[in-house]
């Protein structure tokens, strides 16, 4: 079945780069778009950016200038990297199947 | 970007009441829409794409409703389980964007 999991570091310092994993199975992503949504906490949900199945890729207006989404197609791996992170980044952090299958999440604090 | 106004940001209602949610786009959305129920500490789940489609294994006593700028979410005979906090998605274009949320309490 298909399946989502993110991993990451958890607590990043601020003006640090976030690095981020979407580890998938059950399907290709040659064939399907990821998505990475967050959610800081007690708010509501925020579309981060899309890599589609033929790669190329969508950004969240405000955050495009910081951001960089890519994939490695061989190990099903999606990769998020957003750089100088703020405190306002701190967040659960979503990859997703096409908005439809979710992963668990993973929650990036940003702290010194 | 596509703006996606929800109302109301929060909604306490009694049990098999009939519950109704919107959501209004900036711009014609084209039926690209899709409903989502969130619980505390869960992942958002799908109810309803395409503005009318129930997602599978979703009671049918969600549906959804409207074209254009305006769309709608109708919970029939509230149930204990609905509660939760429900959003709005467009994909109509990117960058995709979420209404701001709508929080529903059991009254």
């Amino acid at each position: 079945q298909v399946q989502l999991k993110e991993s990451g570091p958890g607590l990043v310092q601020p003006s640090q780069t976030l690095s981020l994993t979407c580890t998938v199975s059950g399907f290709s992503l040659t064939s399907s778009s990821v998505h990475w949504v967050r959610q800081p906490p007690g708010k509501g949900l925020e579309w981060v950016g899309a890599i589609w199945n033929g790669g190329s890729t969508d950004y969240n207006s405000a955050l495009k200038s910081r951001l960089s989404i890519s994939r490695d197609t061989s190990k099903s791996q999606v990769f998020l990297k957003m750089n100088s992170l703020q405190t306002e980044d701190t967040a659960i952090y979503f990859c997703t199947r096409w908005l439809v299958a979710w992963g668990q999440g993973t929650l990036v604090t940003v702290s010194s | 970007d596509i703006q996606m106004t929800q109302s109301p940001a929060s909604l306490s209602a009694s049990l098999e009441e009939i519950v109704t949610i919107t959501c209004q786009a900036s711009q014609d959305i084209g039926n690209y829409l899709s409903w989502y129920q969130q619980k505390p500490g869960k992942s958002p789940h799908l109810l309803i794409h395409g503005a009318t489609s129930l997602a599978d294994g979703v009671p049918s006593r969600f549906s959804g409703s409207g074209s254009g700028t305006q769309y709608s979410l109708k919970i029939n005979r509230l149930q204990v389980e609905d509660t939760g906090i429900y959003y709005c998605l467009q994909y109509y274009s990117a960058p995709r964007t979420f209404g701001g949320g709508t929080k529903l309490e059991l009254k």
